[in-house]
């Protein structure tokens, strides 16, 4: 079965600092994989997703996320973060065989200015 | 100009009601879903709707009812409400069935069972 893991309930950063939310996925086949970001009391908003191609994904907001394959992960990261990314992330994958679109736990990400 | 929208935004009702909560996409997709996400904030699948027609009917209760009148449009009927029915729903939608496409979401409705 298609999964993600986000091994981070929590993130804490500074503001100005760079950040990074992890995620690993674990699938057979080539992975179809998505970052969303949701705000308090908002619904999930899309932030990027890799289908194929380069590795380095750039996304909305600033936000990128880097694809490799040896390590199944696909992590979300952004240079310099801002008090206003402050929200829960959630990374997911896209079942090849049903088509669902499988979240992770999803990481709360605080920024601290 | 809202791309997703959900009506209503809060839901407070007592067990054994029946409700029924709506759903409008502006995008022009062909495919609409229905999400759970509970108290954890863990988010699964319900219903899928591809032109109107059924795709994915996850294993849940038969007292949930989705309903697609045109494509545009995406309902959620419940039967006989029970208190682990509390929950946030959210409506998505996407340009197409197929593993390419993202999904963009509806504000959600936070439904409260007493």
């Amino acid at each position: 079965a298609q999964s993600v893991a986000q091994p981070e309930d929590q993130v804490n950063v500074a503001e100005g600092n760079p950040l990074t939310v992890k995620c690993t996925y674990s699938v057979s086949g080539n992975p179809y994989l998505f970052w969303y970001v949701q705000y308090p009391n908002r619904g999930l908003q899309f932030l990027l997703k890799y289908i194929t191609g380069d590795n380095l994904v750039k996304g909305s907001y600033g936000f990128e996320a880097e694809f490799n394959k040896s390590q199944t992960s696909f992590h979300l990261k952004k240079p310099s973060a801002l008090v206003s990314d402050s929200a829960l992330y959630f990374c997911a994958v896209r079942d090849r065989n049903t088509d669902k679109l499988i979240f992770g736990t999803g990481t709360r990400l605080q920024v601290f200015p | 100009d809202t791309a997703v929208s959900q009506t209503p935004k809060y839901l407070v009702t007592q067990m054994g009601n029946d409700k029924s909560i709506k759903c409008e996409q502006n995008l022009g997709h062909d495919t609409m879903y229905w999400y759970k996400q509970d108290s954890k904030k863990f988010l699964k699948i319900m219903f899928s709707y591809n032109n109107k027609e059924l795709i994915i009917n996850e294993t849940v209760p038969n007292r949930f009812s989705p309903k697609s009148p045109d494509k545009a449009h995406l309902n959620l009927h419940i039967n006989s409400l029970e208190l682990g029915d509390s929950a946030v729903y959210f409506c998505a939608s996407s340009q197409a069935q197929g593993r390419y496409y993202e999904q963009y979401f509806g504000p959600g409705t936070r439904l409260t069972v007493t």
